[in-house]
């Protein structure tokens, strides 16, 4: 079973700094692109970032390009998000997505939310 | 970019729920999804590549399209089937998700 587990979120000021965490598992982590989708309260669902399975690539929304940095540890099954100087919009839940299907089931943790306030 | 109609489509459980998704470029190779989501919960995938039912997605749900037009049809709504429902298509870099339509009970 594909579990996908999300942490890190939390209340953080503007301008601050978090660290999102995904533990992957029930798949083969290291030949996958992956992604970040975030969902502000109330609003739909954005791509946020992806890398690619070796980390070759990295590609960003242009709303957090040049502040978020997106990495995986392919041994530890892990993808990461690192999120510099945050804004109120920046606050929504936080999901790590795996690739769109594997073995017929959707790969999406549960999300974690990042809530940017003074 | 991807826009989906209507924004909210209000009926009666037993009717049909047609749903429109279209993309602004030809979606590589039919890579189009469909998800539900119940507030408070992750995204369930439904649908991917325009037409595949996702393992124990009942067979009301049926997806169509290609191209630039696709299309998600619930027949006989259930009371769990009112929700929100997103596309996705991920055949071309970025991913790109609609903005959502909620089907509610009328």
């Amino acid at each position: 079973e594909v579990q996908l587990v999300e942490s890190g979120g939390g209340l953080v000021k503007p301008g601050g700094s978090l660290r999102l965490s995904c533990a992957a598992s029930g798949f083969q982590f290291n030949t996958y692109t992956l992604n970040w989708v975030r969902q502000a309260p109330g609003k739909g669902l954005q791509w946020v970032s992806s890398i690619t399975s070796s980390s070759s690539y990295t590609y960003y929304a242009d709303s957090v390009k040049g502040r978020f940095i997106i990495s995986r540890d392919n041994a530890k099954k892990s993808l990461f998000l690192q999120m510099n100087n945050l804004r109120a919009e920046d606050t929504a839940v936080y999901y790590c997505v795996g690739p769109v299907v594997v073995a017929g089931s959707g790969t999406w943790g549960q999300g974690t939310l990042v809530t940017v306030s003074s | 970019v991807l826009t989906q109609s209507p924004g909210t489509l209000s009926l009666s459980p037993g009717e049909r729920a047609t749903l429109s998704c279209r993309a602004s470029q030809n979606v590589g190779s039919s890579y189009l999804a469909w998800y539900q989501q119940i507030p408070g919960q992750a995204p369930r995938l439904l649908i991917f590549d325009t037409s595949t039912r996702a393992t124990g997605i009942p067979d009301r749900f049926s997806g169509s399209g290609s191209g630039t037009g696709f299309t998600l049809t619930i027949n006989s709504l259930e009371p769990e089937d009112f929700a929100v429902y997103y596309c996705l298509q991920y055949g071309n870099s970025p991913w790109a998700f609609g903005q959502g339509t909620k089907v509610e009970i009328k």
